[in-house]
């Protein structure tokens, strides 16, 4: 079962405007990661951020980290159509990657 | 250099019948993961392995599934007496290091397997 909770489950944007999603989770975590999966295609790692960092940046992604919470949050700025796929944060914590059910974000032209 | 690489891309098996999965990871990674995703939810974790050792296998969910990586590179998920419940996307992902280390994984492009 899926232990990370994905807030909102879809999103619909025009290009130019700006992408949250949220991601919260229960236990104890080594680092969160984010992913991005095309339709029908495997997933891409976007971002680690480790459990003593706060804030992370890797081009138009922000990916902030509150461990008293038990939360994360990706922003994507400037989003373009090419943006549209479903966003997954994933818990490290062990050996393991538990992953929560994503966010489709569409990013309308 | 490639990427993780999976075959059959495509499975089409009957009820009953045994399947195998094989996955190509990046070479020189030492750790391989193997996940089941149903349509529209996220990845869950079904095993793990550190080159040949199989840390984790808390995640199959029957006996019917088995995992080798015999000689810490190439990797088979093997299925046996399919079911429908069975029907998925298995993916599988490595990484260049080992447990704790925050390392990235890469995935591979996933099989996708269906039982009719």
């Amino acid at each position: 079962s899926q232990q990370g909770e994905e807030d909102p489950q879809a999103l619909s944007i025009q290009e130019g405007e700006n992408a949250t999603m949220n991601c919260s989770y229960k236990t104890s975590i080594n680092n969160l990661q984010w992913y991005r999966q095309n339709s029908g295609r495997g997933l891409v790692h976007l971002i680690l951020i480790r459990s003593n960092e706060r804030e992370k940046h890797s081009g138009r992604l922000r990916v902030t980290l509150d461990t008293s919470k038990k939360s994360s949050s990706l922003l994507i700025t400037a989003s373009r159509a090419a943006d549209t796929a479903s966003y997954f944060c994933a818990r490290e914590s062990g050996s393991r990657l538990t992953f929560g059910e994503g966010t489709q974000l569409t990013v309308n032209p | 250099g490639a990427g993780v690489s999976q075959s059959p891309r495509y499975k089409v098996a009957k009820r009953g019948q045994d399947v195998a999965l094989r996955c190509d990871p990046i070479s020189g990674h030492v750790s391989l993961f193997w996940y089941q995703q149903a349509l529209g939810q996220g990845p869950e974790f079904l095993t793990y392995f550190q080159n040949e050792a199989q840390l984790d296998k808390s995640g199959l969910p029957s006996d019917r599934f088995f995992a080798e990586r015999p000689e810490g590179s190439v990797s088979t998920l093997k299925i046996q007496r399919t079911q429908q419940e069975d029907s998925a996307v298995y993916l599988c992902a490595s990484s260049l290091g080992g447990l704790g280390g925050d390392y990235e994984q890469y995935f591979g492009p996933g099989t996708r397997l269906t039982v009719t």
